[in-house]
């Protein structure tokens, strides 16, 4: 069975101070690592894919990164509209187009 | 503007309800999904429909119906047969890997 596991669930950090979060997969036959933000009361907002090992894309402050068994967001210099909850969700050979979803990282960045 | 429209974006149920929660996109997509979101899990699929006039269950269908008439309405009812209604439903439609979510209904049972 597919799993995704997120760290940590919260995160609270000072404007300005860099971090990470983690997503941690297990999966049979990866086919896609998806960010979303999502906002409170919010949908989920596309961030990014990635597809293979060793893959990274970045965005303004954040940048995304794929291992075999983990993806990284990095956050660099964080504002408070980074505020957020982070999703990763995964595309596998067991469930096609369909995502599997990780609990999510509650970011809250401070002034 | 093309995107997801979700409605309404509060629903209040009473006990042996059912409702119905609209979602309509106008971007053309042939996938369309619906999700449940409670607080300290990941979102779960209640139903994916590929195509019109198709439609699967996902993880947990119990208690829900859906249908898909036309490509760009897929609406989900939540039957009195779910005992534990109240969470947060997202719809989301796809191409080529690209998903997007409407904004979301959030139902409460009084």
């Amino acid at each position: 069975e597919d799993q995704v596991t997120q760290s940590p669930e919260a995160l609270r950090l000072q404007e300005g101070e860099s971090s990470s979060l983690n997503c941690s997969y297990t999966v049979s036959g990866l086919r896609g690592l998806f960010w979303y933000r999502q906002d409170p009361g919010k949908g989920p907002e596309f961030l990014f894919t990635l597809y293979s090992a060793g893959e990274e894309k970045e965005k303004e402050r954040l940048k995304a990164t794929l291992t075999k068994k983990e993806s990284f967001l990095h956050i660099t210099a964080p504002k408070p509209e980074d505020s957020a909850t982070y999703l990763c969700a995964v595309q596998s050979d067991n469930y096609g187009q369909n995502f599997v979803f990780g609990p999510g990282t509650r970011l809250s960045v401070l002034p | 503007d093309g995107g997801i429209t979700q409605s309404p974006k509060y629903l209040f149920r009473k006990e042996g309800q059912n409702v119905t929660l609209s979602c309509e996109q106008n971007l053309n997509h042939d996938a369309m999904y619906w999700y449940r979101q409670d607080p300290g899990q990941g979102l779960r699929l209640i139903y994916y429909s590929q195509i019109v006039n198709d439609f699967q269950k996902g993880d947990i269908a119990e208690g829900y119906s859906v249908s898909r008439e036309k490509k760009e309405s897929f609406p989900l009812t939540v039957t009195s047969a779910q005992k534990n209604p109240t969470a947060f439903y997202l719809c989301a439609s796809s191409i080529n890997r690209e998903t997007f979510f409407g904004q979301g209904t959030r139902l409460t049972v009084v």
